[in-house]
């Protein structure tokens, strides 16, 4: 079964340092991955998405990940953040083919100090 | 265009009630997922529909159940509500139901059972 680790609940960054947010995948073959962005109240917005190719994907708002297929990992970065990136963050996990669920990690709360 | 809609915002109710929470796709779509998020987790899956027909469901009970209607809009329905159904329930839409397909998320419904 697959299923995606996020193994830090909560980071605290100051406005205009670097991000980097930790996701680990488990699927038997090359899955889809995505980056969510959730404001406290409001519904998921999809940030960036992996499927093939570049191993570095770029998104929405400044964004990138990285996929490493021997590490398992799909890390979340922005080189600086800004005030309005403190959300919840959550990675998911999406199979290659057939329509499946996807499956998402608990979540990373991102806060920002000035 | 309209993004993914869903009815009603918030609401109430008491054990052992019954619930519906409606959703209204993005003009074009096809695909209705329901995923459920419990306060501080990741979302999980519930069900996905596509023309009208059941294609996948998560590990929930049969209390849970769901429809989509010819105009792709879809019904949520929860019987004997417990305490634990507390969470905010989203959908999601896609084009079609295949794996890659972008699911757009709508606000969610708020669900809280006393």
């Amino acid at each position: 079964a697959q299923s995606v680790t996020q193994p830090d609940i909560h980071i605290t960054v100051s406005e205009g340092a670097s991000l980097e947010l930790r996701c680990n995948y488990s699927y038997g073959a090359t899955p889809y991955l995505f980056w969510y962005v959730q404001s406290p109240g409001q519904g998921l917005q999809l940030l960036l998405k992996y499927f093939s190719g570049d191993t570095l994907v770029q998104g929405i708002k400044g964004f990138e990940a990285e996929f490493k297929r021997s590490q398992s990992s799909f890390n979340l970065r922005k080189p600086s953040v800004h005030w309005s990136d403190a959300a919840e963050y959550f990675c998911a996990v999406g199979p290659l083919f057939g329509n499946e669920k996807l499956t998402f990690g608990t979540g990373t709360r991102l806060t920002i100090i000035p | 265009d309209a993004g993914v809609t869903q009815s009603p915002t918030h609401l109430i109710k008491t054990r052992g009630q019954q619930v519906t929470l409606r959703c209204s796709p993005i003009s074009g779509h096809k695909s209705v997922s329901w995923y459920q998020q419990v306060l501080g987790q990741g979302p999980q899956f519930i069900f996905q529909y596509y023309e009208k027909e059941e294609r996948g469901r998560g590990n929930f009970p049969d209390r849970f159940s769901a429809r989509q209607f010819p105009n792709y809009s879809s019904e949520l329905n929860v019987n004997a509500l417990l305490l634990g159904d507390s969470a905010l329930y989203l959908c999601a839409s896609s084009l079609d139901a295949g794996g890659r397909d972008e699911q757009y998320f709508g606000p969610g419904t708020r669900l809280t059972v006393t």
